[in-house]
């Protein structure tokens, strides 16, 4: 079955560490984001690539990195530099752009700093 | 720049009730138009979509949604909900041109008996 897989489920971080969350897919899609869902505020867009090696920074970048080495994967590093990380973290990706735009979401990784 | 406004947070609604989930955008240029389902911690599942063509757009589950661009709204609809529709919905847009999807911050809905 084709999808996007994110793992792990569920993640907990101590302050002051980095954290690299996964997401993979294998729909062929060329553009893959993150999104940060907290409760009240929807989705807000982190980092998203539109092809392979490249990427742009969305709304709240900030303490958040990420890379692109392969259609497939679009793993995203929360450092220790973002000061509130517990949140629940979606991946999603697309064929492209403007009608192609339609988003396929991840089942999602929720992070807890404790 | 595009936006996307869901008035309500919240809508309790009665099982077999109809519902309607209100979603306004801003955009200068034309749009494409998705609602999307959540179900709890769980990622979001495409509902409806508009690209263009016939302005009453019919999805999964029996939701609907009218694209009227005079009045820049995409308000999601159903005739008579069920238990099982209690979730969180949220509506996003893209601009023409655009790459990236806008989505409003979601109505969460309960069905109560």
């Amino acid at each position: 079955d084709g999808g996007i897989t994110q793992s792990p489920k569920y993640l907990f971080r101590k302050e002051g560490q980095n954290v690299t969350l996964s997401c993979e897919q294998n729909l062929n899609h060329d553009a893959m984001y993150w999104y940060r869902q907290d409760p009240g505020q929807g989705l807000r867009l982190i980092y998203y690539s539109q092809i392979v090696n490249d990427f742009q920074k969305g709304d709240i970048a900030e303490g958040y990195s990420v890379s692109r080495e392969k259609k497939e994967s679009f793993p995203l590093t929360v450092t220790s530099a973002q000061k509130n990380p517990t949140a629940f973290y979606l991946c999603a990706s697309s064929r492209g752009s403007g009608v192609n735009t339609e988003a396929f979401f991840g089942q999602g990784t929720r992070l807890t700093v404790v | 720049a595009q936006s996307v406004t869901q008035l309500d947070s919240q809508v309790p609604v009665f099982e077999e009730a109809p519902v309607e989930l209100r979603c306004n955008y801003s955009s200068s240029v034309s749009v494409y138009l998705f609602w999307y389902v959540q179900y709890p911690n769980q990622g979001l599942q495409l509902l409806l979509k508009y690209l263009s063509g016939s302005t009453l757009v019919k999805g999964i589950n029996g939701f609907e949604a009218e694209f009227n661009k005079s009045q820049t709204s995409f308000h999601l609809r159903k005739p008579s909900v069920h238990i099982s529709d209690t979730a969180e919905y949220f509506c996003a847009v893209v601009t023409g041109g655009g790459n990236k999807l806008t989505f409003g911050t979601g109505t969460q809905l309960k069905v109560e008996l």
